[in-house]
């Protein structure tokens, strides 16, 4: 199975103050059809999952602008320009490129 | 509006059985594959087990295979994961969630069901 390990597991972060997540998975995540699946998931208390980002980059619709994905092979980024009190929780990556499709540990976003 | 309901969590003893189901609604639900992730407390996602659309394919984590079954009903647009031989290990919240058809992702998920493997 593709290994993702994602840093740092805890981030406490200044409200208006710029954050990223780490994203790194154990071989390259390019599938044979020429598309990277690399996604990223928020998870609040008492809320379904929610996706923020697909194949790398793709903001998802009603996923606010301060939200971006970067990378590609086995490095990949979440950043997010200015936290808001709105985005504490626990980030994940997640890889689709081989089943069994598999999520980093998570990251904890929480405010300082 | 998409929706995702699952149910049929709860408490049952090591080696017993349950089923979950998840009613979906808002989206033909017969034309996507479906998905099951789990959450152990404490710790990080895991993909379950996985259907296409028409029932005809089925995958799973080497972790369930041989003691789960996932299954569908398109004619009630519901989703089920038959869990069998529980272990303490599969104590985690269920998620049942919509296949993003071309991004090898999942896109809606649901709240989730608690299932608690203890004697």
């Amino acid at each position: 199975d593709v290994v993702m390990t994602q840093s740092p597991l805890s981030l406490p972060v200044t409200l208006g103050q710029p954050a990223s997540i780490s994203c790194r998975s154990s071989q390259s995540l390019v599938h044979s059809d020429g598309n990277t699946y690399l996604n990223w998931f928020q998870l609040r208390p008492g809320q379904s999952p929610r996706r923020l980002i697909y194949k790398v980059s793709n903001r998802d619709s009603g996923v606010p602008d301060r939200f971006s994905g970067s990378g590609s092979g086995t490095d990949f980024t979440l950043k997010i320009s200015r936290v808001e009190a709105e985005d504490v929780g626990v980030y994940y990556c997640m890889q689709g490129t081989q089943w069994p499709w598999t999520f980093g540990q998570g990251t904890k976003v929480e405010i300082k | 509006e998409v929706q995702l309901v699952e149910s049929g969590g709860g408490l049952v003893q090591p080696g017993g059985s349950l089923r979950l189901s998840c009613a979906a609604s808002g989206f033909t639900f017969s034309t996507y594959w479906m998905h099951w992730v789990r959450q152990i407390p404490g710790k990080g996602l895991v993909c379950v087990s996985r259907i296409k659309s028409d029932g005809s394919r089925t995958s799973y984590a080497d972790s369930v295979k041989g003691r789960f079954t996932i299954s569908r009903d398109n004619a009630k647009n519901t989703l089920y994961l038959q869990m069998n031989s529980l272990r303490a290990e599969d104590t985690a919240v269920y998620y049942c969630a919509r296949d993003h058809y071309g991004a090898n992702s999942v896109d809606y998920w649901g709240r989730g069901t608690l299932v608690t493997v203890s004697s």
